[in-house]
């Protein structure tokens, strides 16, 4: 799978809009671009996925660049509960198969009250 | 609540000991995966079954040996383990094939601690 870079750790206030960058230079035209997040003492869990246009879902937003080789995970209104580790993991889909994720070490979403 | 569940939560065994970890999923997921999270390191994928068939093992050492009876069940069978096996054990399912495709759905871990 190809290589994703994230900053280490980002802050952000409450109730603020928060972005989240990811670069992913060497991406595949086969490779969807996801996004998991992993709250304090629990496994992560699914935040959102897309291929080339910008998806929105009930907990984010996810821009992707045209030429794909970047993308950002837009948080509308940060709350506490949205502290967590943020990772961004390139996954080919040809639909043969199972395939596991791989994880880098993310971002540390830090949220200020 | 994910739909994936895991027991123990919390294990603490023996380097002589032989317990399992036991995943279940009841969300018609037809693929299942083991994840080892130690402290300071990013997830690990360690094995990856697809119909019941494993399909991936990452060079995992003999002492990890898992078992998918069914395609709701998983297990990981441990044995003579050692101090730097402990770990966060995160199982993790989801459902794949043809044009299927549903994100991954993990449970909430077993905290494993050698002694």
């Amino acid at each position: 799978d190809a290589k994703t870079t994230q900053p280490n750790s980002m802050e952000s206030n409450e109730e603020e809009p928060v972005h989240l960058p990811c670069n992913h230079s060497t991406i595949s035209g086969t490779d969807y671009i996801h996004w998991y997040r992993q709250l304090p003492s629990q496994g992560p869990e699914y935040v959102i996925h897309g291929l080339t246009s910008n998806v929105n879902n009930r907990m984010a937003s996810l821009a992707i660049a045209e030429d794909r080789k970047s993308s950002t995970l837009i948080l509308h209104r940060a709350t506490l509960r949205d502290a967590a580790v943020y990772y961004c993991i390139l996954m080919s889909w040809s639909g043969g198969g199972a395939d596991g994720l791989t994880f880098g070490k993310g971002t540390h979403l830090i949220i200020q009250p | 609540e994910t739909g994936v569940t895991q027991t123990p939560r919390h294990l603490v065994m023996g380097m002589t000991n032989k317990k399992s970890l036991k995943c279940e999923q009841h969300l018609g997921h037809n693929a299942m995966y083991w994840y080892k999270q130690s402290a300071k390191k990013p997830l690990e994928l360690m094995f990856v079954y697809n119909f019941k068939e494993q399909t991936e093992n990452n060079s995992v050492p003999s002492r990890f040996s898992p078992e998918c009876p069914n395609s709701s069940h998983l297990f990981l069978h441990l044995h003579t383990l050692q101090p730097e096996d402990s770990a966060l054990y995160l199982c993790a399912s989801s459902l794949s094939g043809g044009q299927s495709y549903t994100e991954a759905f993990f449970g909430q871990g077993t905290r494993l601690t050698v002694v």
